[in-house]
């Protein structure tokens, strides 16, 4: 079964903690990406990465960091400078086959985090 | 500043009616086009891409991408409860990038 897989799928974290998402792709994809979504919201980019060991700020990447050791796998960083940390995070991935459908985004089930 | 704009709803249609839903977007030179659906809780999943002007079928959704106008919007004929979601529509930008501009969705009520 190819596809992404987050985890875990529910975290609650205390505050002044960094917390890692887990986010992983069998689809052989070059890119991936992180979302966050917050309630009534759309999705806001907070990193990418277009190949391995490199990665791109998003448009909300303050609080965050991510790498890209391998080309399935692309964890975030929930660090404690992150002011407002509850959100539904989403991971994706595009780019399998060169083509017209190369950069369809397909996204894993997500992660709710929540600050107590 | 890219934009890509949707009604947020709700749009509310009854059982078997068709249900059209609309975005525009700000960037002229944008190449490609797709609808998610997400239900409460759950991510988007894509349901349509469109990458020329004209309609694209497929089941009972058929997209429509018209550049001149710089829209492009989604039909859902025969609509079901089971339809009833937010769909997102997404742009990607010109120049090669694959970081596309998601609009904040239009929620969908299909009633019985």
């Amino acid at each position: 079964d190819g596809g992404i897989t987050q985890s875990p799928k529910y975290l609650f974290r205390k505050e002044g903690q960094n917390v890692t998402l887990s986010c992983e792709q069998n689809l052989n994809h070059d890119a991936m990406y992180w979302y966050r979504q917050d309630p009534g919201q759309g999705l806001r980019l907070i990193y990418y990465s277009q190949i391995v060991n490199d990665f791109q700020k998003g448009d909300i990447a303050e609080g965050y960091s991510v790498s890209r050791e391998k080309k399935e796998s692309f964890p975030l960083t929930v660090t404690s400078a992150q002011k407002n940390p509850t959100a539904f995070y989403l991971c994706a991935s595009s780019g399998g086959y060169p083509g017209l459908g190369y950069n369809e985004q397909f996204f894993g089930p997500g992660t709710r985090l929540t600050v107590l | 500043q890219k934009e890509v704009e949707q009604n947020s709803g709700p749009l509310s249609v009854p059982e078997g009616a068709i249900a059209s839903l609309n975005c525009t977007y700000s960037d002229r030179g944008s190449q490609s086009f797709f609808w998610y659906r997400q239900y409460s809780g759950k991510s988007p999943e894509l349901i349509m891409s469109i990458y020329s002007n004209g309609d694209k079928e497929d089941g009972r959704f058929t997209a429509q991408l018209n550049k001149a106008s710089q829209y492009v919007s989604l039909l859902i004929r025969d609509s079901q409860p089971s339809d009833s979601a937010t769909y997102l529509c997404a742009v990607n930008p010109p120049g090669g990038s694959y970081i596309p501009t998601f609009g904040r969705g239009t929620s969908l009520i299909v009633h019985p």
